[in-house]
C-alpha cells in the first residue's frame, strides 16, 4: 500500500459541468476526510466518513457537493453545476483509530473555466 | 470553534541555520493534539511532528522540535540545521480528542531556504 491515492490529479472543466473525484485511502484506515485548499490558504474541512457513514459535513459543503463512501473503502466527491469559485485543490486524507494524525493524498486540482 | 493562527506568511533561512515558525491556537478543550505538516511544492502534505496536549515534554523529531506553551496556547516549530529540502509550506493544525474531530489548519507559512 503506497498511501492515499487521488484521481484525477488535475481536472479542467467548464462552468456548469459536473465533476467527480475519487480517493482511495490507506487500506486499513476506517476514517476518511475531504478538505478544500485554495491558493495561499490552509486546507478547509469539507466532510468526514467513518467506514461508510458520513458523520460530519462542513457548512462549506453546499448542496451542489455530495460525497459517498459506499463500501467503507474508496470515496467519491461530486460537484454539480461547477462555478469558478469551486476552483481549488481537493485533498483527501485518511486515518485509523490507532493514529491521531491524518495521512494525505496528493490532491486533485480543479480549474473551472 | 477552534482556530489556528500562523502570523508569518513567509519566512526565509540560510542553509544550516535555525528557524522558528510560530503558531497560536484557540480552544476551550483541555486535551487535544497539535501537528505541524509540511507541503512541498506540488507534493502531498506530510506530517512533520505532533504533540499531545497532556504531555509537558516538547516533541522532537531529528532536526525538528516544538516549543509547546499550553497556557499561552502557543505551538512553535524549530528547524535546526536547515536544508534545501526543508523549503515548503508549513501548516500548523489542531485536532480535538473526539474521534470525529477533523484537523483545523492555519493559513500556513512559506519557508524558503537560501543556499
Amino acid at each position: 500500500d503506497t498511501g492515499v491515492s487521488q484521481n484525477p490529479r488535475h481536472k479542467i472543466t467548464k462552468r456548469g459541468q459536473n465533476v467527480t473525484f475519487r480517493c482511495d485511502p490507506i487500506s486499513e484506515h476506517n476514517r476518511l476526510y475531504w478538505y478544500r485548499q485554495t491558493l495561499g490558504q490552509g486546507p478547509e474541512f469539507l466532510t468526514y466518513f467513518q467506514n461508510e457513514a458520513q458523520l460530519e459535513k462542513s457548512r462549506l459543503l453546499s448542496d451542489r457537493f455530495s460525497a459517498e463512501r459506499p463500501k467503507g473503502s474508496f470515496s467519491t466527491l461530486e460537484i454539480q453545476r461547477t462555478e469558478q469559485g469551486d476552483s481549488a485543490m481537493y485533498l483527501c486524507a485518511s486515518s485509523s483509530q490507532e493514529f491521531t494524525e491524518a495521512f494525505f493524498g496528493q490532491g486533485t486540482r480543479l480549474t473551472v473555466v | 470553534a477552534q482556530t489556528v493562527t500562523q502570523s508569518q506568511p513567509e519566512m526565509s533561512v540560510q542553509e544550516a541555520e535555525t528557524v522558528t515558525l510560530s503558531c497560536t491556537y484557540d480552544t476551550s478543550e483541555s486535551d487535544y493534539y497539535l501537528f505541524w505538516y509540511k507541503q512541498p511544492p506540488s507534493r502531498q502534505m506530510i506530517l512533520v511532528i505532533r504533540q499531545e496536549a497532556y504531555k509537558q515534554q516538547n516533541a522532537t523529531e531529528n532536526r525538528f522540535s516544538v516549543n509547546f506553551q499550553k497556557a499561552a496556547k502557543s505551538f512553535s516549530l524549530k528547524i535546526s540545521d536547515s536544508q534545501l529540502g526543508d523549503a515548503a509550506m508549513y501548516f500548523c493544525a489542531y485536532r480535538g480528542t473526539s474521534g470525529n474531530t477533523p484537523l483545523v489548519f492555519g493559513k500556513g507559512t512559506r519557508l524558503s531556504v537560501i543556499a
